[in-house]
């Protein structure tokens, strides 16, 4: 899951599965969060948000859930595909709809 | 899908001297952005720009820094005289009303020699 350490956190999958990842928030006042998709070479690429006035928000293939009380978001994959192989990046919204970006979870789908 | 495209891909520039990084934005997008990425750091957020005026700016934005929306559709971030933790790849990013994401280029990779 999304951590603030030094390190990139990995997560791998079988081709199929269903992948979670997790972030951590930091500021109790935002009301806008995002996941971004990251393949190498390339500009984070949009894939789903969530307001705060909402706690679950489905896509397709994907689920975003918010948990305001703890600070807690989490990208839901399911079946996940090798073309899901990338960093994900989730981001907290702030005034003017600034971005706070955490430092990313790298998801690796093994066929 | 409409994108937003960023040139050049990769910009090689001496430290001192001035560099420009361009953006063209999605046609009606009305807010635009610029980040940066450090190698191997998080994306942050540099500037945000709308109604062509700068509505806010991080700490990293300071006076060696400018943006400019020169006509109706580009959108530049200059650098005036470059340093060696300039070095990043620099995205800028658009979205369109109120309620709609961000969108983003894939980025320019600045080098500082």
């Amino acid at each position: 899951g999304e951590s603030v350490g030094l390190h990139l956190p990995t997560l791998s999958v079988q081709e199929g599965d269903n992948s979670i990842i997790n972030c951590a928030y930091s500021n109790s006042a935002s009301d806008y969060f995002i996941w971004y998709k990251q393949e190498s070479g390339k500009g984070p690429q949009f894939i789903i948000d969530i307001r705060s006035n909402m706690d679950k928000r489905q896509g397709q293939r994907v689920t975003v859930l918010l948990n305001k009380t703890v600070k807690h978001l989490s990208l839901q994959i399911a079946a996940t595909q090798p073309g899901d192989s990338a960093v994900y990046f989730c981001a907290e919204g702030g005034s003017n709809y600034k971005l706070t970006f955490g430092k990313g979870t790298l998801l690796t789908v093994n066929p | 899908e409409p994108e937003v495209t960023q040139t050049p891909s990769h910009q090689v520039t001496q430290m001192g001297q001035e560099v420009i990084l361009r953006c063209v934005p999605i046609s009606n997008h009305l807010y635009f952005y610029w980040y940066r990425q450090i190698l191997g750091q998080k994306v942050e957020f540099l500037v945000s720009f709308y109604n062509n005026e700068i509505s806010e700016k991080s700490e990293i934005f300071d006076d060696q820094f400018s943006v400019e929306r020169p006509d109706g559709s580009n959108f530049t971030l200059k650098i005036r005289s470059t340093k060696l933790e300039d070095s990043a790849m620099y995205f800028c990013a658009s979205r369109g009303e109120e309620n709609q994401p961000q969108h983003f280029g894939d980025g320019t990779r600045l080098s500082i020699l």
